[in-house]
């Protein structure tokens, strides 16, 4: 089964439209990790963001916010006002503290900023 | 400048040869890990190593052997390369438990198997 489901392929947006990158885990343990990171056409892999099971509070990151809701299983992501520069390949992962040493990525949510 | 490196960026082979993807870090992270990304499939963990001479199966291991005599060295070796190996390969590193720390990503390996 898979652990983190990024259901959203692709999504293309206008620019400076707001766009919410959904991501969907499944774990069992109390304690474990939720991260986000960022392709770019580039092809890096930037780190955004962890978050820990305990805190839940949203994280607001200039025109990045994080949505944690451990009723729902989900992380999501949301960027507002997109610029062309957000374009990219964005990952979820998350990693469980009982068995450690492993992440388990979604398969990625490829967005578009339209100019 | 410190980080993690990877070489070569872009590999070309036939099937059956072996070939070795080199991973390189700087901050003596003892985590290091390797993934292949293929459309579809997101990044997947072929192995990773949680010290020198510690390194363990993950998701994908299979036609893959890894070594790691030295921390800051994590070689992924193909004994011998098939077409479905053809992907792109990325070393990573964190500096805490792995299930704490985010992972520093090198700047990836292509490796094409014709």
């Amino acid at each position: 089964a898979q652990k983190v489901t990024q259901a959203q392929t692709e999504i293309s947006v206008v620019e400076k439209e707001d766009v919410t990158l959904d991501c969907v885990y499944e774990t069992r343990d109390t304690t474990y990790y939720l991260f986000w990171y960022k392709q770019p056409p580039s092809g890096e892999l930037v780190f955004l963001i962890r978050r820990n099971s305990f805190d839940e509070q949203n994280e607001i990151s200039g025109r990045y916010s994080w949505n944690f809701q451990k009723s729902t299983s989900s992380f999501n992501f949301t960027i507002t006002a997109s610029q062309v520069v957000d374009s990219a390949v964005y990952f979820c992962a998350l990693s469980e503290a009982r068995i450690g040493n492993q992440f388990y990525f979604g398969t990625g949510t490829s967005l578009t900023v339209i100019p | 400048d410190a980080g993690i490196t990877q070489s070569p960026r872009y590999k070309i082979t036939e099937t059956g040869r072996q070939v070795t993807l080199m991973c390189h870090q700087t901050w003596s992270h003892s985590y290091m890990f390797w993934y292949r990304q293929d459309l579809g499939h997101g990044l997947r963990l072929i192995y990773y190593s949680a010290a020198a001479d510690i390194t363990d199966k993950g998701e994908v291991p299979d036609g893959y052997v890894v070594s790691r005599s030295k921390t800051e060295n994590f070689p992924l070796t193909l004994e011998s390369a098939t077409r479905s190996q053809t992907s792109v390969y990325f070393c990573a590193s964190s500096e805490f438990l792995a299930n704490t720390g985010e992972l520093f990503f090198g700047e990836g390996s292509r490796l094409t198997v014709l």
